[in-house]
């Protein structure tokens, strides 16, 4: 009974071939996020869909652009991967509204993207 | 802008030991906070969370954090360590009206020895 669902787990892509990370979630929540963590560090946000509403972190790389076309998918798609986007890829979501408390996030597996 | 600072890299405690993992935010206001575990190659589950209505907060596994406004703290303890606690830990901070957005500390890798 996963809730948040990423796919694929592992990940190679060429240098410069465009790559997209898929995520899909049974919850229903409306807000889904999408974090890069590096090896050895924390993960850092780089955008979230309020909704249909999308937010971009101000210092994410125009190269990451995500799509929502529905409530339950999520897709993060690099255009042009360096060696430098090798990472987990965490997606997770929440309820999270801009009154709302109830701020916990779920997330999935991870998707580990190696760029070769 | 909030920051979370986890002090300590690495922790190594033997089984059946004290668990003292410290975090410290920053914040202008009493935010969210939150303690997550991940094990390698996986995503982050979460321990516990603070959202105001109580200042010791009780988590799953046995681990629980107390929430200390006068020093910005928000340490994880367990009493008696198990090997399957071994896996790094991430405190995390949330403000209200950021839609939920973590921002999380560098992580404390937590060794269990026999």
């Amino acid at each position: 009974d996963a809730m948040v669902i990423q796919n694929p787990r592992y990940q190679v892509t060429q240098f410069g071939k465009p790559v997209t990370l898929s995520c899909s979630q049974t919850l229903n929540h409306n807000v889904m996020y999408w974090y890069q963590q590096k090896s050895s560090q924390a993960p850092k946000l780089l955008f979230h869909y309020y909704d249909k509403d999308f937010n971009n972190e101000a210092d994410t790389p125009d190269n990451f652009q995500s799509r929502r076309p529905n409530t339950s998918f999520c897709f993060l798609d690099i255009r042009s991967p360096g060696l430098g986007d090798t990472a987990m890829y965490l997606c997770a979501t929440s309820r999270a509204g801009k009154t709302d408390m109830n701020t916990e996030a779920f997330f999935g597996q991870g998707t580990r993207l190696t760029v070769v | 802008a909030q920051s979370v600072t986890q002090l300590g890299s690495h922790v190594s405690v033997s089984e059946g030991a004290l668990v003292l993992l410290r975090c410290n935010y920053s914040s202008s206001v009493p935010p969210y906070l939150f303690w997550y575990v991940q094990y390698p190659n996986q995503g982050l589950q979460l321990l516990l969370k603070y959202t105001s209505a109580a200042t010791l907060v009780k988590g799953i596994n046995g681990f629980e954090a107390e929430f200390k406004k006068s020093e910005t703290s928000f340490h994880l303890t367990k009493p008696s360590a198990h090997m399957s606690d071994a896996a790094e830990y991430f405190c995390a901070v949330s403000d209200l009206g950021s839609y939920g957005k973590l921002t999380f500390g560098q992580g404390t890798i937590l060794t269990v020895h026999p």
